[in-house]
C-alpha cells in the first residue's frame, strides 16, 4: 500500500497561535517522511526530511524553531508551525517513502495537503 | 547548481496528443519521476524512468535519455480531466528529489 493521510485539511487560526499538522502512512511503514510547502502557482518547496527516531534535516532558510517536526513512529510525523503569522499561510504537503505502490521503493507518496490561513 | 527545466504552460485539445518536455542538470542521477497535480490537491505519482527508453502505461508514456539530460511525458487521447500541472523531479546522487516548477496543461474542448 501507499496511502498517506494528512490532518487537518484546512485550518484557520489567529496570528501568534501554534498549529499542528499530522501526516500518517496508513498501510505501510514509512522509512522517511518529507514536508513541503507550496505557494499558489509555484512548485513544491522542500522544508525538511524526517526519519523516525531522529532529528529532522531542515533545508536552508527553513527555521527549525519555527517549524517543529516530530517523527515519533514509522507511521506518524507531525509539523508544528509555532507562533504562526500571516506570511506562514500556505499549502503544506507531506510525503512518505517506503510504500508499495506503483512506483519503485524510492517513490514519494503524498498526503492530500493542509491549507493554512493565518489571520 | 542543480536545475530542472520544463515549460510553464501548454494548451492542447481534447482527444489530441501532447508532449511535455523536461531537461535537467543534477549532481548524479538515480531516476526521474513524473507527478500529476490537480489544482488545490497534492501530487500523485505517474511514472518513473531510470534507464533510457520509453515506458508506456496506458494513455501516458514517459521517455528518458540520460546522455541528453532529457525526458518527456506523452499524453494521448487527452481528456478534460487531464487538465493539471505535471511535475518533473530528478533523484540526485544523495537520493534527494529535485523538483521542476511544473507545467500547467490546459485542455480545451
Amino acid at each position: 500500500g501507499a496511502v498517506v493521510s494528512q490532518h487537518p485539511s484546512w485550518v484557520i487560526c489567529k496570528s501568534g497561535t501554534s498549529v499542528k499538522i499530522e501526516c500518517r502512512s496508513l498501510d505501510f511503514q514509512a522509512t522517511t517522511m518529507f514536508w513541503y510547502r507550496q505557494f499558489p502557482k509555484q512548485s513544491l518547496m522542500l522544508m525538511a526530511t524526517s526519519n523516525e527516531g531522529s532529528k529532522a534535516t531542515y533545508e536552508q532558510g527553513v527555521e527549525k524553531d519555527k517549524f517543529l517536526i516530530n517523527h515519533a513512529s514509522l507511521t506518524l510525523s507531525t509539523l508544528t508551525v509555532t507562533s504562526a503569522h500571516p506570511e506562514d499561510s500556505s499549502f503544506y504537503i507531506c510525503s512518505a517513502r517506503g510504500g508499495y505502490g506503483r512506483g519503485p521503493p524510492e517513490t514519494q507518496y503524498f498526503g492530500p495537503g493542509t491549507r493554512l490561513l493565518v489571520l | 547548481g542543480q536545475n530542472i527545466d520544463q515549460p510553464t504552460e501548454m494548451t492542447a485539445t481534447e482527444g489530441a496528443i501532447v508532449q511535455i518536455n523536461c531537461t535537467y542538470q543534477t549532481s548524479g542521477f538515480n531516476g526521474l519521476f513524473w507527478y500529476q497535480q490537480h489544482a488545490g490537491e497534492a501530487p500523485t505519482f505517474l511514472s518513473y524512468n531510470v534507464l533510457d527508453g520509453l515506458e508506456e502505461k496506458g494513455r501516458f508514456s514517459s521517455f528518458l535519455s540520460r546522455s541528453k539530460g532529457y525526458s518527456y511525458l506523452l499524453l494521448k487521447e487527452l481528456q478534460m480531466k487531464d487538465s493539471a500541472s505535471y511535475l518533473c523531479a530528478v533523484m540526485d546522487s544523495n537520493y534527494q528529489l529535485i523538483w521542476g516548477a511544473g507545467t500547467k496543461l490546459i485542455i480545451k474542448p
